[in-house]
Formats: structure tokens, C-alpha cells, sequence
């Protein structure tokens, strides 16, 4: 089975700098995995998602996220950070609809004028 | 094409009272999922239906009850509302097939008192 590990329950930066959230997985095969984004008393959208066709994916809102198999990671990545990019993200392993989907705590991302 | 609606946004129940809360989709989806969403917990699934006619328990099923009416909707009962369950409520739906991304509701904000 899939599991994913986001190592920052928060990350903080400065509207302009760099974002990265990280995201490692475990898995005994190649995975599927995907991020979501949540923001303010809202519910969660689909940010973008690694199926094995690319390694580097790039979702909405300029985020990006690379696969590298042999870091078991998916990080999330923007070049500059906007304030409206402050939301919790999850990472998580998908698999076939018929079993559900399941999220862990998330990275808050806060964002600094 | 509305995706996920959830019914109400909002609700305050006092100890003892019971209620449902309403999930309906026009995606034609398969799958159908209720969390609840706590601060610093992330996201918990309650239970799932795979597809019509059939529902699982997720990791925090206690004190609720589901019914998949139907394909398009998917209700959350609680019988005797505890303060505990104060929460904000998830209702997501999927296909069934492989990689595919679920929709989510916007949620209902729930506070027992």
C-alpha cells in the first residue's frame, strides 16, 4: 500500500520568494500521487497529479511538482510566492476509485506582504 | 454542472439532537466519501461508498450512520450529536477507475453545543 509523508505541518515565506512543500512517499511500486490545495473555509481542489507520464508536473497556478524515484519524493514547488497561495496542501497517494483516499495533516503555507 | 453539493453550509445542534447532512453529485460518479475535517488533523474519512448500494467504514466512523440513496447522493446521519462531532464536513466524490481526482463539496460547518 501507498502511504506519503509531508515533512512541514507549516511553512511560512515572503510573497515573492520561493515555495517548496515537501511530500516523500512509500511505496513498493511506482506510485500515483497528487496534490491538493485548500484555502480559506473552502474545500479542496486538485492542484495536479504524477500518473507515471512525466516526471515534472505542472499543476495550477504556477505550481510544479517532480517525481524522483530514487528520493521517493514529490515536492511541490512555485518560483514566487503570491499572497493568495496561502492555503493548506495535502499530499496524497491516489489508487482505484473503489477505495477511498486518504489524507494526512497537510502543510499550512503562510504567506508575508 | 454543479459537482458536489453539499446541504446546509452551516448548522448548530444542541447535545442529543440528530440530523443528516446531504451530498449530491451530477458527475455520474462511482465513488462518494464523507470527512471531517479538525484543526491541526487534516482531513478523516468517516465512510465510503465504492459505488451505489454499497458503504464502508472509514477510520472514524463512530457516532455516524451513511445511505447511499442513490448513485447521485450520499447523506451523513448522526443520531445523538456529541460535542465531539464539531467539525467541518467533507462530502467527495470520484470515478472509479485508476488516477482519477475526487471533488469536493464546500463543506458544512458543524458546531454541537
Amino acid at each position: 500500500a501507498q502511504s506519503v509523508t509531508q515533512l512541514d505541518s507549516h511553512v511560512s515565506v515572503s510573497e515573492g520568494t520561493p515555495v517548496l512543500l515537501r511530500c516523500n512517499y512509500s511505496s513498493s511500486y511506482s506510485p500515483s500521487l497528487f496534490w491538493y490545495v485548500q484555502h480559506p473555509n473552502k474545500g479542496l481542489q486538485l492542484l495536479l497529479k504524477y500518473t507515471s507520464a512525466a516526471t515534472l508536473v505542472k499543476g495550477i497556478n504556477g505550481f510544479e511538482a517532480e517525481f524522483k524515484k530514487s528520493e521517493t519524493s514529490f515536492h511541490l514547488t512555485k518560483p514566487s510566492a503570491h499572497m493568495s497561495d496561502a492555503a493548506e496542501y495535502f499530499c496524497v497517494p491516489h489508487s482505484w476509485g473503489n477505495t477511498p483516499l486518504v489524507f494526512g495533516k497537510g502543510t499550512r503555507l503562510s504567506v508575508i506582504a | 454542472n454543479a459537482g458536489v453539493t453539499q446541504t446546509p453550509k452551516f448548522q448548530v445542534l444542541k447535545t442529543g439532537q440528530s440530523m443528516t447532512l446531504q451530498c449530491a453529485q451530477d458527475m455520474n460518479h462511482n465513488s462518494m466519501y464523507w470527512y471531517r475535517q479538525d484543526p491541526g488533523m487534516g482531513l478523516r474519512l468517516i465512510y465510503y461508498s465504492a459505488s451505489e448500494g454499497t458503504t464502508d467504514k472509514g477510520e472514524v466512523p463512530n457516532g455516524y450512520n451513511v445511505s447511499r440513496l442513490n448513485k447521485r447522493e450520499f447523506s451523513l446521519r448522526l443520531e445523538s450529536a456529541a460535542p465531539s462531532q464539531t467539525s467541518v464536513y467533507f462530502c467527495a466524490s470520484r470515478p472509479g477507475s485508476l488516477n482519477t481526482e475526487a471533488f469536493f463539496g464546500q463543506g458544512t460547518r458543524l458546531t454541537v453545543v
